[in-house]
């Protein structure tokens, strides 16, 4: 079974300044990974996925990920915030393989100060 | 373009009360579709998913039942609540088993008094 660690349940950054919200999964096979964003009671929107390919993923709005399977992690980045960036950030994994099942994070909370 | 729609936006209700959200797709045939409970502040727990009409699978037990009546809609319903089910419910479609992107709906929330 899949799961996945999202440490960071809180994270503030300063506008400008460059973001890493950290996620680690667990599975045995080939992961299909993903970071969705969350704004306050709505539903989620995605921010991207990894599937296969170059390990370095692009988003929408700037941000990335990179997948490095040695150490079962798939961070998300962007180099400059801002104050729309706040949010709810979860990191989800699926299993390549007849599997219905997604897996989230706990979610980290982004707060981006002027 | 796809479109995902859930009612109702919130409900408040009783202790022992029952219960039905619904949530319906257009613009997509035969969709996967999933229910997925949160937690005020919390992490998103998929509750049930079904890939046609009539075939709900369940992947974790919380006294709620869901039905799919039709390839474009999706029931999450009980017949009583408990406060434990408080909580926002996501409605949500891929196109892939498991391996495509989630679409979210926009929610409901739930208040169980």
């Amino acid at each position: 079974a899949q799961s996945v660690t999202q440490p960071d349940a809180r994270v503030t950054v300063s506008e400008g300044a460059s973001l890493q919200l950290r996620c680690k999964y667990s599975y045995s096979g080939t992961p299909y990974l993903f970071w969705y964003v969350q704004y306050p009671r709505q539903g989620l929107q995605l921010l991207l996925k990894y599937y296969s390919g170059d390990p370095v993923v692009q988003g929408v709005n700037g941000f990335e990920a990179e997948f490095i399977k040695s150490n079962s992690s798939f961070h998300l980045r962007k180099a400059s915030v801002h104050w729309s960036d706040s949010a709810v950030y979860f990191c989800a994994v699926s299993a390549s393989t007849g599997n219905y099942k997604y897996v989230f994070g706990a979610g980290t909370r982004l707060k981006v100060i002027a | 373009a796809q479109t995902i729609h859930q009612w109702p936006v919130a409900e408040i209700k009783a202790v022992g009360s029952p219960l039905s959200l619904g949530c319906t797709i257009k613009g997509k045939s035969s969709p996967n579709l999933y229910w997925y409970w949160q937690a005020t502040g919390g992490t998103l727990q998929q509750l049930f998913y079904s890939i046609t009409v009539g075939q709900v699978e369940s992947v974790v037990q919380l006294n709620l039942s869901a039905s799919r009546p039709k390839d474009d809609q999706f029931i999450l319903s009980t017949e009583k609540l408990l406060l434990s089910h408080s909580g926002f419910y996501l409605c949500a479609w891929s196109l892939s088993q498991g391996t495509g992107q989630l679409y979210f709906g926009e929610g409901s929330k739930l208040t169980v008094l």
